[in-house]
């Protein structure tokens, strides 16, 4: 069984501060972990993807995302925000063939 | 590389008709697709997972006589929704996945269905 919880569905952050998307995962088997951002009437880009390898990941239009194991945790971070950043994002792990998403959460970027 | 394509992007159909949706993996051959449904301002939900060759795997609660499935080869998958109804309207996604993608789903575009 696996299950991802994302804290917050609504995240507003000012242009140029700090973004901090949180997931929290459950998995039986070593997960792989995924971030996609979603923007209105599109489909799914993968930002980031944990495989296993480093911990720390990084990705697409500067966003990154660190593995804990311990705290069963994928947060996803970019350290300043733009205006472009504004989207639904979503976290998402795999630990058989079936993805499993969060609920989302709307990123806002305040100009 | 890994792009995947929907047709169409949008549909408005009169209810009790079927409707087709198309995906396709332009440059890679899919092993598995993947059915989402999307509902406004919610998360995906999974409808069913196809194998080339194979009859698709439903998840629990989707009727299988209504969102018939079909992946003939290893870069199209079809969706036909049949004897649509208004409360089939939503965005449907769908996604491949190719042999070494450590399980990594590539996504379309998206259709999104109206059904008056």
């Amino acid at each position: 069984a696996q299950s991802v919880t994302q804290l917050g569905s609504h995240v507003s952050v000012s242009e140029g501060a700090l973004v901090l998307l949180r997931c929290n995962y459950s998995s039986s088997v070593p997960p792989y972990l995924f971030w996609y951002v979603q923007y209105p009437n599109q489909g799914l880009q993968l930002l980031l993807k944990y495989t296993s390898a480093a911990t720390l990941v990084k990705g697409i239009n500067g966003f990154e995302a660190e593995f804990k194991k311990s705290e069963t945790s994928f947060h996803l971070t970019k350290p300043s925000a733009h205006m472009s950043d504004a989207a639904e994002y979503f976290c998402a792990v795999s630990g058989n063939e079936k993805l499993t998403f969060g609920t989302g959460t709307r990123l806002t970027i305040i100009p | 590389g890994a792009v995947v394509s929907q047709h169409p992007s949008w549909v408005i159909c009169k209810s009790g008709t079927s409707v087709k949706i198309e995906c396709r993996s332009l440059d890679f051959q899919a092993t598995t697709m993947f059915w989402y449904r999307q509902f406004p301002k919610q998360s995906l939900m999974l409808m069913a997972t196809s194998n080339e060759g194979s009859k698709a795997t439903y998840e629990q609660g989707v009727e299988k006589d209504k969102f018939l499935i079909n992946h003939a080869s290893l870069t199209l998958s079809t969706l036909t929704v049949t004897s649509a109804h208004p409360e089939d309207s939503s965005f449907y996604i769908c996604s491949a996945r190719g042999q070494r993608s450590y399980n990594e789903q590539f996504f379309g575009p998206g259709t999104r269905l109206t059904v008056l």
